[in-house]
């Protein structure tokens, strides 16, 4: 079964600095999908940015970027030009490519961003 | 239109109470979901349907009933809930392309008194 490990349950960022959310995760496959969504206090789970584990090229999303490192398994997010708008809980997720594959999540991590 | 529309956005009910949820998408995705959420804990699904078919149950009591009425809808029937059942429900949707993850509804949030 895989496993995704978010193993800071808090982060603090300075409005307009950078902070880059730690992912790792364990699988047996070579084709994948991760995720990072986002959960602000409205509640709402909002898609921040995607990645096929067949494309070397990191994704990147205007401010939002990851570092996919494959052999290492480690999928972290880097956030640019923190905004306040930015503080919420940020969840790493993985789906395998198989049919019926479910989304596996991390436990998440808080974000709050400093004015 | 892009969203997954949950309603109630808020419920609470009693032990004996009988309640649904609902959750509509007009995005044309094929795949439906639900998920528990408790306070600052990650999803656990709940339920997958693949065609208006139920296709996933993770061992959910049978105090929780889903249906899939057509395509675009989803209920969630509750009936004799305990206390911890209260959380947040959140429903999804996928289309068939792996890559492009869940949309997600904003949840409703249920209190069990």
């Amino acid at each position: 079964a895989q496993t995704v490990t978010q193993s800071q349950p808090e982060m603090s960022v300075q409005e307009a600095e950078t902070v880059t959310l730690s992912c790792t995760y364990d699988t047996s496959e070579s084709d994948y999908y991760l995720f990072w969504y986002k959960q602000p206090p409205s509640r709402q789970m909002i898609l921040v940015i995607r990645q096929e584990a067949y494309k070397q090229q990191n994704a990147t999303e205007n401010r939002f970027s990851v570092n996919f490192q494959k052999a290492a398994k480690s999928f972290s997010l880097k956030i640019s030009d923190s905004q306040l708008g930015d503080a919420a809980m940020y969840f790493c997720a993985y789906r395998s490519a198989g049919a019926n594959s479910k989304l596996t999540f991390g436990k998440g991590i808080t974000l709050s961003v400093r004015p | 239109d892009t969203e997954v529309t949950q309603t109630p956005k808020h419920l609470v009910m009693g032990m004996t109470n009988k309640k649904s949820l609902k959750c509509e998408q007009h995005m044309g995705h094929r795949a439906m979901y639900w998920y528990k959420q408790k306070a600052k804990k990650p999803p656990e699904l709940m339920f997958v349907y693949s065609y208006e078919k139920l296709s996933i149950n993770e061992s959910v009591p049978s105090r929780f009933s889903p249906e899939c009425p057509n395509s675009s809808l989803l209920n969630l029937h509750l009936h004799a809930l305990q206390p911890e059942d209260s959380a947040l429900y959140l429903c999804a949707s996928s289309q068939g392309r792996l890559a492009y993850g869940y949309t997600f509804g904003s949840g409703t949030r249920l209190t069990v008194v």
